[in-house]
């Protein structure tokens, strides 16, 4: 049963600091891998989707990178501003099923 | 693209009643949808998957006949919350997926059911 660990649970930098979110997960068997934000009381917004055969995906401020081997991704935010407070979901498909399974989330806090 | 869409937005019924929540791909066709649950504080749960013109298939623990999913149509699939009771009470999400092998899903903005 595939499943997913987040670290830290929770995080709180200053603005301007760049930061790295991880994510593990114990079997490498999968599709892709999806970084999401979700804001208080709010759906999820996909950020960066990693199929499996990639090593990582950017967009903007946002760099996610994919070790399928080990079981591991990291989103990495540069430069982090107050809009970026949210808690980040990492969640992958695989093993057989298209399934998405979720980690618990970091809850990113980006002080003024 | 890829916009799904989900309403009602919030809703708040007694105990006893019956709600339904709708989930739309609008701009693409939605072979296979998904039904997640989030607690406060809590992460998502998959609670079912259901294909167009199928029966939707339960994640181990979901009553089916409490949570009854339909997925008439390749831009549609409704959640009936049966005889709610408060502790039905949660953050429904649905996804959608369009056929091809990205295997992304979609994901509506949620719909906020509060039971008194």
């Amino acid at each position: 049963k595939q499943e997913v660990t987040q670290i830290p649970a929770a995080l709180s930098v200053p603005e301007g600091e760049n930061l790295v979110l991880n994510c593990s997960f114990t079997d490498s068997a999968i599709y892709n891998l999806q970084w999401f934000r979700q804001d208080p009381g709010k759906g999820l917004t996909s950020l960066l989707l990693i199929q499996s055969s990639q090593r990582e995906q950017t967009s903007g401020r946002l760099n996610a990178s994919l070790d399928k081997s080990s079981g591991r991704s990291t989103l990495y935010i540069a430069a982090s501003q107050p809009g970026d407070s949210a808690t980040y979901l990492c969640a992958v498909s695989g093993g057989g099923s298209e399934k998405l399974v979720f980690g618990k989330g970091t809850k990113l806090t980006v002080n003024p | 693209g890829a916009v799904v869409s989900q309403h009602p937005s919030w809703v708040i019924c007694k105990s006893g009643t019956s709600v339904k929540i709708e989930c739309r791909s609008l701009d693409f066709q939605a072979t296979t949808m998904f039904w997640y649950r989030q607690f406060p504080k809590q992460s998502l749960m998959l609670m079912a998957t259901s294909n167009e013109g199928s029966k939707a298939t339960y994640e181990q623990g979901v009553e089916k006949d409490k949570f009854l999913i339909n997925h008439a149509s390749l831009t549609l699939s409704t959640l009936t919350v049966t005889s709610a009771h408060p502790e039905d009470s949660s953050f429904y999400i649905c996804s959608a997926r369009e056929a091809g092998p990205s295997y992304e899903q979609y994901f509506g903005p949620g719909t906020r059911l509060t039971v008194t």
